[in-house]
């Protein structure tokens, strides 16, 4: 396994479209985490999968975004009506349980 | 609420030296401690880990440290070379809820020079 992948790794987006990333993590792991990160700050915490169920989500996770992981395998995070503000770096990471957790390269979103 | 705090913001040294980067964080009910790389535009690579119950790991010329009772680790590099250059963060991984989810400092920004 070659590590966590995401899909696109860039996407320029005009306001008030939609957006969808993808996220392939460690095949073995069963945790899976989205994170994102604007510039000169540290990543944030979106959202986070035990499998297939997402036992936890962030305030920062308003109702236009929405994620899966269907059957614990890939994830999915879109964003409906981007705003400018949702411009940042989106980031995956997946781990086994208790074990650190691998970043995958993110997805760089700008929305003009 | 955690927060984690990195200092300096920012670092510049000479090729070969040794240094020290800080992070403290204010709830000590930590799961775990990561230190991550990040270069310009990329992801973030894992150089340690270090669960609650140890005091340190050493991977090459990295040694990391945790003092959870006082909410300090420190991250300490060896000979430091221009492609140790990177952006280095701090991120403790919280024991509530189950999920560890991890909580980033803002990072220290470290060029190595030749």
């Amino acid at each position: 396994d070659t590590g966590v992948s995401q899909d696109p790794r860039h996407k320029i987006t005009k306001r008030g479209q939609n957006v969808t990333f993808r996220c392939d993590p460690i095949s073995e792991h069963n945790r899976l985490y989205w994170y994102r990160q604007t510039l000169g700050q540290g990543p944030e915490f979106l959202t986070y999968f035990q499998n297939e169920a997402q036992l936890e989500k962030s305030r920062l996770l308003s109702d236009r975004f929405s994620a899966e992981r269907p059957k614990g395998s890939f994830s999915t995070l879109e964003i409906q009506r981007t705003e400018q503000g949702d411009s940042a770096m989106y980031l995956c990471a997946s781990s086994f349980a208790g074990t650190e957790q691998y970043f995958g390269p993110g997805t760089r979103l700008t929305v003009t | 609420k955690q927060e984690v705090t990195q200092i300096p913001a920012a670092l510049s040294v000479p090729e070969g030296e040794n240094l020290v980067l800080n992070c403290s964080f204010t709830d000590s009910a930590i799961y775990n401690l990561q230190w991550f790389r990040q270069d310009p535009g990329k992801g973030l690579t894992s150089l340690l880990l270090i669960q609650s119950s140890q005091r340190e790991q050493t991977s090459g010329r990295l040694n990391a440290s945790l003092d959870k009772s006082s909410g300090r680790s420190t991250l300490y590099i060896a000979a430091s070379q221009p492609g140790d250059s990177a952006t280095y963060l701090c991120a403790v991984g919280q024991a509530q809820g189950g999920s560890e989810k991890l909580v980033f400092g803002k990072g220290t920004k470290l060029t190595v020079n030749p």
